[in-house]
């Protein structure tokens, strides 16, 4: 049964602060992995989508990585702002059709 | 090209109504999926359903609980008899392709507040 952590649960950075957000599954045998942000009260909106064939995906000043073999993902963030303050959630995506397995999320708190 | 669409966005039932959840997914989209986000817990599958047929149902209780997406219309998300346990957000997402294959886009969710 696939379980996905995210560490940390809350995360504070000042402003301008370079950042990275971690992601951890137990099955390797996902076939996507995808990170989304969710405002207070909001739903969410998907950042990046990294196929189980690919190493990383770049969008802006956001990254992510995966690594299948040891079960991880990260999400880097360059150059944080005030406006990046929110719940990041991943979800791996599994290879046997099932739906998207949720974290957590970290919540990250920029200020200025 | 609208976004997934849900109604309503905040639903009060009191103990032993029903509530009925409704998502219109991005226009091109067969795909539908229902999510449930408890207070302090991640979000967690319920169903997946494709027009006219659930695909897999493997994360909806087994009772009060029921999906469907007609031919014609949104998908609809029905809970019967609600008690608080039931107060979350629920969230609808679509994708073009397959689960597992294809990004899902998510709408806004719709609060329900079972008192």
């Amino acid at each position: 049964k696939q379980e996905v952590t995210q560490i940390p649960a809350a995360l504070s950075v000042p402003e301008g602060e370079n950042l990275v957000l971690n992601c951890s599954f137990t099955d390797s045998a996902i076939y996507n992995l995808q990170w989304f942000r969710q405002d207070p009260g909001k739903g969410l909106t998907s950042l990046l989508l990294i196929q189980s064939s690919q190493r990383e995906q770049t969008s802006g000043r956001l990254n992510a990585s995966l690594d299948k073999s040891s079960g991880r993902s990260t999400l880097y963030i360059a150059a944080s702002q005030p406006g990046d303050s929110a719940t990041y959630l991943c979800a791996a995506g599994g290879q046997a059709g099932t739906a998207l397995i949720f974290g957590k999320g970290t919540t990250l708190s920029v200020s200025s | 090209n609208a976004g997934v669409m849900q109604n309503p966005r905040h639903l009060v039932r009191r103990r032993g109504q029903e509530a009925r959840l409704r998502c219109s997914p991005m226009k091109g989209h067969s795909h539908v999926y229902w999510y449930r986000q408890l207070p302090e817990e991640g979000l967690k599958f319920m169903v997946y359903l494709q027009k006219e047929n659930i695909i897999d149902e493997s994360g909806m209780p087994k009772e009060r609980f029921s999906a469907e997406f007609p031919k014609e219309g949104p998908s609809i998300l029905r809970i019967q008899q609600v008690v608080r346990g039931d107060s979350a957000a629920y969230f609808c997402a679509s994708s073009l392709q397959r689960e597992g294959r294809g990004k899902q886009f998510f709408g806004p969710g719709t609060r329900l507040t079972v008192l």
